[in-house]
């Protein structure tokens, strides 16, 4: 099955600057890839998602890049501020099943 | 409201008792999900609905887990002869057809004494 490793899995950055969380994936059959967001006491929010058919997807100050070759992708977070500050989940879905996998979290945490 | 709704919001039983978690999903979304998060981890896959095809149980954990979802909608998560480990917070999420991104509810968190 498949098997989804998240980097770091802790962060904090100073308000302002970037933030990158990175993911590695095996399965080369998964072809969709989301990233949520996850409040204490809330569950996961979706902030983003990619499909295998590119390579790049950006939303404001959110992005997120995959590189198939390697089977990894990445969330990009600009100009990070305060309410950035929560655990970040990414996960991978195989065109072969019917589940999701995650990574096990980064907690961000944006300092003013 | 349009979101997935889940209850209780807190459990607090005793080992050995039988627990049941309800899930509404978002209307019309036909792929229903269960996820079990412990304390500071990932999510743990449980089980996974699909209208009216045979429910993915692969996840769950023990014969003591069970889920149903009645009419394609509610789904109801039962625990029983809760074990302090069953401790954790148990999601739902759904989806339209499995294919499009899940929606999570604010999920039920378990406490066993």
């Amino acid at each position: 099955g498949e098997n989804v490793e998240q980097h770091p899995s802790t962060l904090s950055v100073q308000e302002g600057d970037s933030a990158v969380i990175k993911c590695t994936y095996s399965d080369s059959a998964s072809n969709y890839f989301p990233w949520y967001k996850q409040e204490l006491g809330k569950g996961p929010q979706l902030i983003i998602d990619i499909r295998s058919n590119v390579g790049e997807k950006k939303d404001q100050r959110i992005a997120v890049t995959l590189n198939k070759t390697a089977k990894h992708f990445s969330l990009h977070i600009t100009e990070t501020q305060p309410e950035d500050s929560a655990v970040y989940f990414c996960a991978a879905r195989s065109n072969t099943g019917n589940q999701f996998y995650f990574g096990t979290g980064t907690s961000l945490t944006v300092i003013p | 409201g349009a979101g997935v709704s889940q209850s209780p919001s807190n459990k607090v039983t005793e080992k050995g008792k039988d627990v049941e978690l309800r899930c509404d999903p978002i209307s019309g979304h036909t792929a229903l999900y269960w996820y079990r998060q412990s304390l500071g981890q990932g999510l743990e896959f449980l089980i996974y609905f699909q209208g009216n095809s045979a429910p993915d149980k692969s996840g769950l954990p023990s014969d003591r887990f069970s889920a149903e979802r009645t009419g394609g909608s509610v789904s109801t998560l039962t625990i029983q002869r809760t074990q302090q480990e069953d401790s954790a917070v148990y999601l739902c999420a759904s989806s339209d057809r499995g294919i499009q991104p899940q929606h999570f509810g604010d999920g039920t968190r378990l406490s066993i004494l």
